[in-house]
């Protein structure tokens, strides 16, 4: 089953704009990361941030962890076309010790509209 | 490119046969990673390997099987294989045995059609 699922499935922005996406997940985490896939495209890995953190910025990325309500944000600032893509949220769940692997969620796809 | 190669990228098959999958892994890589993704299922985490040993289990089916050979690249094999079976196989590598807090780096996919 899914561990992380992401809200919305699917959004469409002007170019420019800034493009938020969520992610709730059910399991205490270690960490959370961020990955993207453009069309039919192997995933690659935009961002981590631990557990004991609530902010990481990694240049038009921004992450936010509240473990609280076991839940994330990806930001994207300024989007462009090149941003066009699914965006998935990946756990790994605490108990596991890391070893199970990462969980994905079902992922937003992204459309940046020029 | 992220190091890691599968091949083939594509393959059709027909239903009840069997096909084998391979993954290299980034140079100085120990521990891969297969993954299933399919429209309905989405990601789902299937096996880990370790320098050689299997180390993780995930929703991977009977039917199904891994190995990773001495020199590191592994193996999927699929077979009596479904047209539920058709999807993209990823493979993934990472140096460490634990995926917290490491990057994992993700090949290209093999896509798989069973007719």
């Amino acid at each position: 089953s899914q561990q992380g699922e992401e809200d919305p499935q699917a959004l469409s922005i002007q170019e420019g704009e800034n493009a938020t996406m969520n992610c709730s997940y059910k399991t205490s985490i270690n960490n959370l990361q961020w990955y993207r896939q453009n069309s039919g495209r192997g995933l690659v890995h935009l961002i981590l941030i631990r557990s004991n953190e609530r902010e990481k910025h990694s240049g038009r990325l921004r992450v936010t962890l509240d473990t609280s309500k076991k839940s994330s944000s990806l930001l994207i600032t300024a989007s462009r076309a090149a941003d066009t893509a699914s965006y998935f949220c990946a756990t790994d769940a605490r108990e596991a010790g890391g070893a199970d692997g990462l969980t994905f969620g079902k992922g937003t796809h992204l459309i940046i509209q020029p | 490119d992220s190091g890691v190669t599968q091949t083939p990228k594509h393959l059709i098959t027909a239903t009840g046969q069997r096909v084998t999958l391979r993954c290299s892994p980034r140079s100085g890589d120990l521990s891969v990673y297969w993954y299933q993704q399919s429209l309905d299922q989405g990601l789902q985490f299937l096996i880990q390997y370790y320098n050689g040993e299997e180390r993780a289990k995930g929703n991977i089916l009977e039917r199904f099987s891994a190995q990773q050979f001495p020199d590191l690249h592994s193996e999927l094999n699929l077979s009596s294989l479904e047209l539920g079976d058709s999807a993209l196989y990823f493979c993934a590598s990472s140096v460490a045995l634990r995926v917290s807090g490491n990057t994992i780096y993700f090949g290209e996919g093999s896509w798989l059609t069973v007719v």
